[in-house]
């Protein structure tokens, strides 16, 4: 079964970066694009970029742009996303979410999401 | 960047129809998928395409897409429907998704 699996919770301090992981099995690694989605406690979900797999390629929301950069490595079907220059509202559950490259642009799969705090 | 807007809450008895608006400037015109996200979980696929259900998903969940405001309708809710739900287009300008502000449905 298809299958996002991300790397544990972090905790940083404000000036740090972070680096989540996100394994893909189940279905073909270059097959889906990944996105990246937040949520802070008790708000709604901002999306913060995507990468197409086959050839790396990323589209970055306006607002990160420069902090965020999104990678995989197709050898271990496995997406990263890095945060640099954490503030505390950065705090919040980072996920990712598989979209299928042809379809119209919902996301078929989630991981379970990380919870990245960034505390003094 | 497009926006879409929902209402923070709405609630509904046991048995009866919950609808959920998603409202964006001619949204008809795009096609509107759905997420539900339960506390504590990740969001899930409830419709996809204005009105798609994902394998799995019962029928009481629906979908409909018409000028400015697209529309969830869970029939029948049950006490596992509680959860918020989020609405999702594709701006293809600026080529990305955007979402709704996500919307709580509380069953009474």
């Amino acid at each position: 079964q298809v299958q996002l699996v991300q790397s544990g919770a972090e905790v940083k301090k404000p000036g740090a970066s972070v680096k989540v992981s996100c394994k893909a099995s189940g279905y073909t690694f270059t097959d889906y694009n990944v996105h990246w989605v937040r949520q802070a406690p008790g708000q709604g979900l901002e999306w913060m970029g995507w990468i197409n797999p086959n050839n790396g390629g990323t589209t970055y929301a306006q607002k990160f742009q420069g902090r965020v950069t999104l990678t995989r490595d197709t050898s271990i079907t496995t997406a990263y996303m890095e945060v640099t220059r954490l503030r505390s509202d950065d705090t919040a559950v980072y996920y990712c979410a598989s979209q299928y490259y042809d379809s119209s642009g919902y996301c078929d799969y989630w991981g379970q999401g990380t919870l990245v705090t960034v505390s003094s | 960047s497009y926006v879409l807007t929902q209402p923070p809450s709405v609630s509904v008895a046991p048995g009866q129809t919950a609808r959920i608006t998603c409202g964006g400037n001619n949204i008809g015109i795009k096609t509107v998928h759905w997420y539900q996200q339960k506390p504590g979980q990740a969001p899930v696929l409830v419709v996809h395409d204005d009105g798609v259900r994902p394998s799995g998903i019962p029928e009481r969940f629906s979908g409909s897409n018409s000028g400015n405001t697209a529309t969830l309708t869970i029939s029948r809710v049950e006490a596992g429907d509680e959860a918020d739900y989020h609405c999702q287009v594709w701006d293809s300008g600026s080529d990305h998704p955007v979402f709704g502000g996500g919307t709580k449905l509380t069953v009474l």
